[in-house]
């Protein structure tokens, strides 16, 4: 059983450029989760499927930011028009049905860095 | 703001020490979990508690919730270089998102 798995694992972009990210959650996870780490804080929020349909969105993914999960698979990140303060470690994470708590499983991170 | 508060930021011990992390908010919890994590990683899931009051133990990790849902505490006994790493804690409060803490930072030294 393999866990959540991200790509790539690290991305250097310039200003201005369009980015993409993709998450490949746990197999049998319907609730797949985004969020965005910066350097001496933890990870927050930025927005949450239940299969295909997004059901939840922070106020911090402004209108450049926009998140798929068309098959209720796997899950597309992308950034329009990078800023150097997108720069971040952006992180999937991924629960199972069913559960009364809300347990997450995280990937290893894609770190951003926008020059 | 942080919802949720760690103490210490930063702690450096030696080998062979015990140490007390805790995670603090004024916010009532329906869970809370706490995770490790390593520079260029994700943070993995040591353990969820959800019951007030609740003592959980993980080998030398022992992970406590309060009474009231409000704040929880890890207590690693011997610490070892292994454990070094960011402890986060995260709490869930019925929505779908977690709110997690700003971590503690941990140093163990041989």
């Amino acid at each position: 059983d393999t866990g959540v798995s991200q790509d790539p694992r690290h991305k250097i972009t310039k200003r201005g450029q369009n980015v993409t990210f993709r998450c490949d959650p746990i197999s049998e996870h319907n609730r797949l989760y985004w969020y965005r780490q910066t350097l001496g804080q933890g990870p927050e929020f930025l927005t949450y499927f239940q299969n295909e349909a997004q059901l939840e969105k922070s106020r911090l993914l402004s209108d450049r930011f926009s998140a798929e999960r068309p098959k209720g698979s796997f899950s597309t990140l992308e950034i329009q028009r990078t800023e150097q303060g997108d720069s971040a470690m952006y992180l999937c994470a991924s629960s199972p049905p069913g559960r009364e708590y809300n347990e997450q499983f995280f990937g290893p991170g894609t770190r951003l860095t926008v020059l | 703001t942080q919802l949720l508060e760690q103490s210490p930021q930063f702690l450096s011990i030696q080998e062979g020490e015990n140490l007390t992390v805790y995670c603090n908010s004024s916010s009532v919890f329906s869970s809370l979990q706490w995770y490790r994590q390593e520079p260029g990683e994700g943070p993995v899931l040591l353990v969820t508690v959800v019951t007030g009051g609740e003592v959980k133990k993980l080998k030398r990790l022992t992970f406590q919730f309060g009474d009231a849902r409000k704040d929880s505490s890890l207590h690693i006994t011997a610490a070892q270089p292994g454990d070094t790493g960011l402890y986060l804690c995260a709490g869930a409060r019925g929505g779908n998102k977690l709110v997690f803490g700003a971590g503690t930072i941990l140093r163990v030294k041989s």
